[in-house]
């Protein structure tokens, strides 16, 4: 167990570029969930995969992104005409279906920003 | 919608005291899900600590202990015997129960603490 994985760490690009984040969550689990943090924020919610099938989208995630997880394993997340609005720390979180006890493990995070 | 309310944006204690982190929560429904969770500077959010909110026995774990008030809708965090580790982004969070795969977790702002020696 290797933990949940992103990459890159550190994203920095101009206004109007597109971007594309990765998540590699622990082997077994089946759910993956992606989070916006803002800086003096929370985690807010983006959107969530369980399998390859893509369950809840939140209002956030605008046309401009777009998520994936093809095989059920790995996960991408675009966001394409990047805005200075989108700076924000991107995590990607990874659980096993374990009723009470399950637990949302997250990666360290992927840090954007839009000059 | 559920709202998760922090009150604290910063709290210091020192090192072997005790602090209390509060946090309140806005929800219609009478089954969930409540979570602290730590992010340390520059690292991962971890778990701390969860309750069930149909459980009314108050959940520990070795120096960390919740105040549950169902009632009130107020769960706060007790850190015991405080250590330089702990010093942290302290986050409260809510999860429906029965949501039929619905697995939104809803966050509040965050508390800093700052544990001095």
């Amino acid at each position: 167990d290797t933990g949940v994985s992103q990459d890159p760490r550190h994203k920095i690009t101009k206004r109007g570029q597109n971007v594309t984040f990765r998540c590699d969550p622990i082997s077994e689990h089946n759910r993956l969930y992606w989070y916006r943090q803002t800086l003096g924020q929370g985690p807010e919610f983006l959107t969530y995969f369980q399998n390859e099938a893509q369950l809840e989208k939140s209002r956030l995630l605008s046309d401009r992104f777009s998520a994936e997880r093809p095989k059920g394993s790995f996960s991408t997340l675009e966001i394409q005409r990047t805005e200075q609005g989108d700076s924000a720390m991107y995590l990607c979180a990874s659980s096993f279906p374990r009723g009470s006890q399950e637990t949302q493990y997250f990666g360290p995070g992927t840090r954007l920003l839009v000059l | 919608a559920q709202t998760v309310t922090q009150s604290q944006p910063e709290m210091s204690v020192q090192e072997a005291e005790t602090v209390t982190l509060s946090c309140t929560y806005d929800t219609s429904e009478s089954d969930y899900y409540l979570f602290w969770y730590k992010q340390p500077p520059s690292r991962q959010m971890i778990l701390v600590i969860r309750q069930e909110a149909y459980k009314q026995q108050n959940a520990t774990e070795n120096r960390f202990s919740v105040n549950f008030q169902k009632a009130a809708k107020s769960f706060s965090l007790k850190i015991s015997d405080s250590q330089l580790g702990d010093a942290a982004m302290y986050f409260c969070a809510y999860k429906s129960l029965f949501s039929g795969g619905y697995q939104k977790v809803t966050f509040g702002t965050g508390t800093k603490l700052q544990v001095i020696p």
